[in-house]
C-alpha cells in the first residue's frame, strides 16, 4: 500500500456519460498530481493542485476538471467521454511543491468507455 | 516543454544478463528520478539523482547521472524475472514529466 488511495479501482461507462474520479493523498502530503496512462501515449500529466490551489495545468482537456478539498482529497471530473478517453488514470502526491521530491502515486483508475 | 528520451523502447533478455537503459534530454535538469511500474500498479520511485555525476547504487541497480546534467542511465546487473517492468525517468519542470519508458521483460 503507498498511501496514496484511488477510487473505483475501475469504471466501465458509455459515451457521453461524466465520471468522477477520486484521490486520497498520503498522509501529510500537500500536492496532488494527475496523470493520465494510455497504451501509446505513456504518463502524459494533465494537472496539480497544493494545498487547494492549482499549480500547474498540463495536457488536460477543457471537458475534463478537478479540484482538491480543503482535506487535501481530489476529484477528477471526466464529461462528455469519447472512446478515446479510455485509459488508466493515475493520482500521485508529494510532500512539496518544491522540484525534485518523489512522487507516491496510487494504484490507478482503470475507465473503459464504451 | 523539457523532453526526456528513453531508450530502448522495449528490451528482452534472459534472466542472468547485464543491461543498461538510458534517459536523455536536451535540457539541464536540476533532478532526474527513476520509477518501475508494474502492470496494474502505479509507478514507484526508484531513486533520485541530484548532482552531476553521481552514481546511486539500490542492491543489483546502479544509477546514474550525466556531468551536464541532461542524461542518466540505469544499469542492472544479473537481471531476474522479477526486474521485469516499464522503468521510467522523470524530471520537474514545473510539474514532473516523464518520458516514455523501456519496457523490459526479464525471461527465465
Amino acid at each position: 500500500d503507498s498511501g496514496v488511495t484511488q477510487t473505483p479501482k475501475h469504471l466501465i461507462t458509455a459515451t457521453g456519460q461524466r465520471v468522477t474520479l477520486r484521490c486520497s493523498p498520503r498522509s501529510g502530503d500537500l500536492s496532488v498530481y494527475w496523470y493520465q496512462q494510455s497504451l501509446d501515449q505513456g504518463l502524459q500529466f494533465l494537472i496539480q493542485y497544493y494545498n487547494g490551489e492549482e499549480r500547474a495545468k498540463g495536457n488536460i482537456l477543457e471537458r475534463f476538471s478537478a479540484q482538491q478539498f480543503p482535506d487535501l482529497h481530489s476529484e477528477l471530473n471526466l464529461s462528455s467521454l469519447e472512446l478515446g478517453d479510455s485509459a488508466l488514470y493515475f493520482c500521485a502526491s508529494s510532500a512539496q511543491t518544491a522540484h525534485g521530491y518523489g512522487y507516491t502515486f496510487g494504484s490507478g483508475t482503470r475507465l473503459t468507455v464504451v | 516543454t523539457q523532453l526526456l528520451e528513453q531508450s530502448p523502447q522495449f528490451l528482452s533478455i534472459q534472466e542472468g544478463e547485464n543491461l543498461t537503459v538510458y534517459c536523455n534530454s536536451s535540457s539541464v535538469f536540476s533532478s532526474l528520478q527513476w520509477y518501475r511500474q508494474e502492470p496494474g500498479e502505479g509507478p514507484v520511485l526508484l531513486v533520485t539523482v541530484v548532482t552531476g555525476g553521481e552514481v546511486k547504487k539500490l542492491k543489483r541497480l546502479t544509477f546514474q547521472f550525466g556531468d551536464a546534467r541532461k542524461d542518466s542511465s540505469l544499469h542492472i546487473t544479473a537481471a531476474q524475472p522479477g526486474d521485469t517492468g516499464l522503468y521510467l525517468c522523470a524530471g520537474p519542470g514545473g510539474d514532473m514529466r516523464f518520458g516514455a519508458g523501456t519496457r523490459l521483460t526479464v525471461k527465465p
